[in-house]
């Protein structure tokens, strides 16, 4: 168990939908990481947050949003949802912006139909 | 731009034995991070080794070892004695000073499969 909890662990939704996804970090590590997985792009980064303010950015689509809490969980937003926006997403945490180790959730994976 | 490649789609090995995982890498940072994680079928990414650029000796977890050769840009995997719960997809990853270290930069992975 990493410590990184996130929900929901599945999800089916139609295209056109809204789905949010959440995080809650390890205690105490202030840096949220968010990660697409998927079978043609493989594992992309979306998008990092550190201590509630976005600290870098990528290949997130405009559809897609995210936010980091004072409590430090974070939630991604996926909007507009299409066929190919079904993966595996992933939160990971980790202590400061810079350590060594990133701790993974075990992942939400969506489907959309 | 930091790139991670992973030549091996898939691995054999028998319980008990060794096996090295290759991983090379394209970066331009003086200072990098390089990873491995696992993902078994569970889907949970679990990391299991890391190793500093600037780091002399090669770093050692358990069974897991990183095969580091700076030169040739690469970090292969070293798992020793294996077992059949290693089966599972290894990736190897990597982040750098240039991206201020915020993102991993992963490889496709590769699939390891352990048979008794």
């Amino acid at each position: 168990d990493s410590g990184v909890t996130q929900t929901p662990k599945h999800l089916i939704t139609a295209t056109g939908q809204r789905v949010t996804l959440r995080c809650s970090p390890r205690s105490g590590d202030l840096s949220v990481y968010w990660y697409q997985q998927s079978l043609d792009q493989g594992l992309q980064f979306l998008i990092q947050y550190y201590n509630g303010e976005e600290r870098a950015k990528g290949n997130i689509l405009e559809r897609f949003s995210a936010q980091q809490f004072p409590d430090l969980h974070s939630e991604l937003n996926l909007s507009s949802l299409e066929l190919g926006d079904s993966a595996l997403y992933f939160c990971a945490s980790s202590e400061t912006m810079n350590t060594g180790e990133l701790f993974f959730g075990e992942g939400s994976r969506l489907t959309v139909l | 731009a930091q790139k991670i490649t992973q030549t091996q789609p898939g691995m054999f090995v028998q319980e008990k034995e060794a096996v090295t995982l290759d991983c090379t890498y394209d970066t331009s940072d003086p200072s990098y991070g390089l990873f491995w994680y696992k993902q078994p079928s569970s889907g949970e990414m679990i990391f299991l080794i890391y190793q500093g650029s600037y780091d002399q000796q090669n770093a050692t977890e358990g069974r897991y070892s990183l095969n580091f050769q700076k030169a040739r840009k690469s970090a292969n995997l070293v798992i020793s004695a294996s077992q059949l719960g290693d089966s599972a997809m290894y990736f190897c990853a990597m982040r750098g000073v240039n991206s201020g270290y915020s993102t991993l930069t992963f490889g496709k992975g590769t699939m390891l499969l352990v048979s008794p």
